[in-house]
């Protein structure tokens, strides 16, 4: 489809592990972000891609977590060493040149840290 | 920086109603604000937006009303339907790259 693509759906793991989601944007999408909502709550920034310019990674909320993305293409997520409190869902939402674009969300990855 | 109010966190509306929902923002530079809706295991999905230059948007049963002296708009739905059922988020940014969200609407229609 032309959507924002994103994998696993659903993750299980045990704490400690390392985990890696995966987000396909929408071709031509210049602007690529994540976010993690936990149940019940609202959407949390985590870091942001523009084309070939340094990515804002203020959002990251421990060292624990990092993001690539190549180009203007895929981008990954990783956690390492997971702990409970990293269970949530993580969306990824892609937009053209970001001045004022709709952001165009995947259907996230939900995360459960046993 | 921004800060971005959401009310109410829940709303419930007899099926046919209308039902509004309204949001606060701290910072007069911000310029564009969206509407977003996430049914259950999904993404958020834009509905509408507003952006500064006007004070209202209308599409089909759904309006966004903008009152920059006040810092507030609204997202308005009339004539509600089951399918309207959902969590509805709003948003505000100053034309770069953040969107700045409020915590959420949970719109429940009671048939």
């Amino acid at each position: 489809g032309a959507g924002v693509s994103q994998s696993p759906s659903n993750k299980v793991t045990e704490k400690g592990k390392d985990v890696e989601l995966r987000c396909d944007p929408i071709s031509g999408h210049t602007a690529l972000y994540w976010y993690r909502q936990r149940l019940g709550q609202g959407l949390e920034f985590l870091i942001y891609f523009q084309g070939n310019s340094a990515p804002d990674k203020s959002g990251l909320p421990s060292d624990r977590f990092s993001a690539e993305r190549t180009g203007e293409s895929v981008s990954t997520l990783t956690i390492q060493r997971t702990q409970q409190e990293d269970s949530a869902v993580y969306l990824c939402a892609s937009s053209l040149a970001p001045q004022n674009q709709p952001q165009h969300f995947g259907d996230g990855t939900r995360l459960s840290i046993l | 920086g921004e800060n971005v109010e959401q009310h109410p966190s829940t709303l419930s509306v007899q099926e046919g109603d209308s039902a509004v929902i309204k949001c606060t923002y701290s910072d007069s530079a911000s310029n564009y604000f969206p509407w977003y809706k996430q049914e259950l295991g999904k993404g958020p999905q834009l509905i509408i937006d507003i952006r500064s230059n006007v004070g209202e948007k209308k599409d089909q049963r759904i309006a966004v009303t903008l009152n920059k002296t006040a810092k507030h708009f609204s997202l308005h739905i009339t004539e509600t339907q089951p399918e309207d059922s959902a969590v509805y988020f709003c948003a505000a940014s100053q034309g770069n790259y953040q969107l700045i969200w409020g915590a959420g609407t949970k719109l429940i229609i009671k048939p």
